[in-house]
């Protein structure tokens, strides 16, 4: 069965410092991936997603990602961190059936 | 568009109780989900619909039961609530497939069962 790996369930960082958070993916056959965060009392919302193509994926609030086939992962990556960004990242994949398969998510805490 | 939206925000239950979460959502959408959310352990899907009148079970299902009369709506019902039930409840929707369509979701819904 396919699953994510998140391998960071905390990642604190200063602002304006670089962050990467971790998923690996477990995956014979073709597996579409996806990041979604989520802001404190909110709901997740989709960050970006992989399909197909190229294998760095831009999303919204200047995070990309890089899939990485060799190394099934799919690791979440900003150049630049905002006090705002502070919130849970989850990473999902899907292969078949009717829903997404969600990891353990990965709490990012930004201080000044 | 109002989205995806869930009622209530909080409540309290005493165990053995019963309950119905409410979600509606206004886009139309074909598929809609529920998840439970834990601390530490992500998200745990609950039941799923893929259209009107279809309903499954998901990765954690007892306890609960769900119904999809319209497009619109699809209640959760907690029969005999028990604390192992205490969570943050999400609903969710999206039009078909993951491909084009992102899963939109409710704020949420904090349970918590004494």
């Amino acid at each position: 069965a396919q699953s994510v790996t998140q391998l960071d369930s905390q990642v604190p960082v200063f602002e304006e410092a670089p962050v990467e958070l971790r998923c690996n993916y477990s995956s014979s056959v073709s597996v579409y991936l996806f990041w979604y965060v989520q802001y404190p009392n909110q709901g997740l919302q989709l960050l970006l997603k992989y399909l197909s193509g190229s294998t760095l994926v831009k999303g919204i609030n200047g995070f990309e990602a890089e899939f990485n086939k060799s190394q099934t992962s799919f690791h979440l990556r900003k150049p630049s961190v905002h006090i705002s960004d502070t919130a849970e990242y989850f990473c999902a994949s899907w292969e078949s059936g009717y829903a997404l398969n969600f990891g353990k998510g990965t709490s990012l805490l930004v201080t000044p | 568009n109002a989205g995806v939206t869930q009622t209530p925000k909080f409540r309290i239950l005493k165990i053995g109780q019963s309950m119905t979460l409410q979600c509606t959502q206004d886009m139309n959408h074909n598929y809609m989900y529920w998840y439970r959310q834990d601390p530490g352990m992500g998200l745990k899907l609950i039941y799923y619909s893929v259209g009107a009148g279809i309903t499954d079970k998901g990765e954690v299902p007892n306890g609960y039961n769900v119904s999809r009369s319209t497009t619109e709506d699809f209640p959760l019902r907690l029969e005999l609530a028990a604390p192992s039930q205490t969570s943050v409840y999400f609903c969710a929707s999206t039009r078909r497939g993951f491909m084009d369509s992102p899963l939109h979701f409710g704020n949420g819904t904090r349970l918590t069962v004494t």
